[in-house]
């Protein structure tokens, strides 16, 4: 089935910590969209990827779009307090339907 | 600065009542959504419309319907609130495609 398994489910890290959460699936994906939730607002994206093989960065935030186009990864390095927060991944899969993972919550601790 | 904007952040009804929930985007985008979000689910979408009195039924529509009769306006409409309907709705718009853009989310609470 189209289903995205996000891991870790939740990191307790210390600032400056480097950071790797990934999503896999057993289908097949055209998009891999990496979004941030802060406490009590909506999620914002982050950085979205469109090509397999593709490594793109935002600031401190790099992903990647998987080989395989069936996993992709997020790496937060030198973590600073203001990451914390829910990360979701999101895939479009072939159907055209757009697919999220549940979230890994990250937690930075000074 | 791309702007979605949800009429109510907090709202408590009681079951049976009708529920509107409101969304307005200022960024002219041709595509609105509403997702529901549950801890352990993730985000699931109820409808979309990819234009003005257009709706497309999500992942999970039944007991949800909407309208759009503004480019700019999404209104989701419970018909008959139940507890299970109890969640976070979160509005979006996207441009083309689906990098979206949220608002900050109603939380619903159905008594």
């Amino acid at each position: 089935g189209q289903q995205l398994n996000q891991s870790p489910q939740s990191m307790f890290i210390q600032e400056g910590e480097d950071v790797s959460m990934n999503c896999t699936s057993s289908s097949i994906f055209n998009t891999w969209l990496w979004y941030k939730q802060d406490p009590g607002e909506g999620p914002v994206l982050l950085i979205a990827l469109y090509k397999a093989g593709e490594l793109t960065s935002n600031g401190r935030l790099t992903a990647q779009f998987g080989i395989t186009r069936k996993d992709s990864f997020l790496n937060i390095s030198a973590s600073i307090p203001s990451d914390v927060g829910i990360y979701f991944c999101a895939g479009l899969h072939s159907t055209d339907k757009l697919i999220f993972g549940t979230g890994t919550r990250l937690q930075v601790f000074p | 600065d791309v702007k979605v904007t949800q009429s109510s952040r907090y709202l408590v009804k009681r079951t049976g009542e009708k529920v509107f929930l409101e969304c307005v985007q200022d960024m002219d985008h041709e595509n609105m959504f509403w997702y529901r979000q549950d801890p352990g689910l993730g985000l699931r979408l109820i409808y979309f419309s990819y234009d003005v009195k257009m709706k497309e039924k999500g992942d999970i529509p039944e007991g949800y319907s909407v309208s759009r009769e503004k480019k700019e306006r999404f209104s989701l409409i419970l018909e008959s609130a139940s507890t299970n309907q109890t969640s976070m709705y979160l509005c979006a718009s996207s441009l083309v495609g689906w990098e979206l853009f949220f608002g900050e989310g109603s939380r619903l609470t159905v008594l």
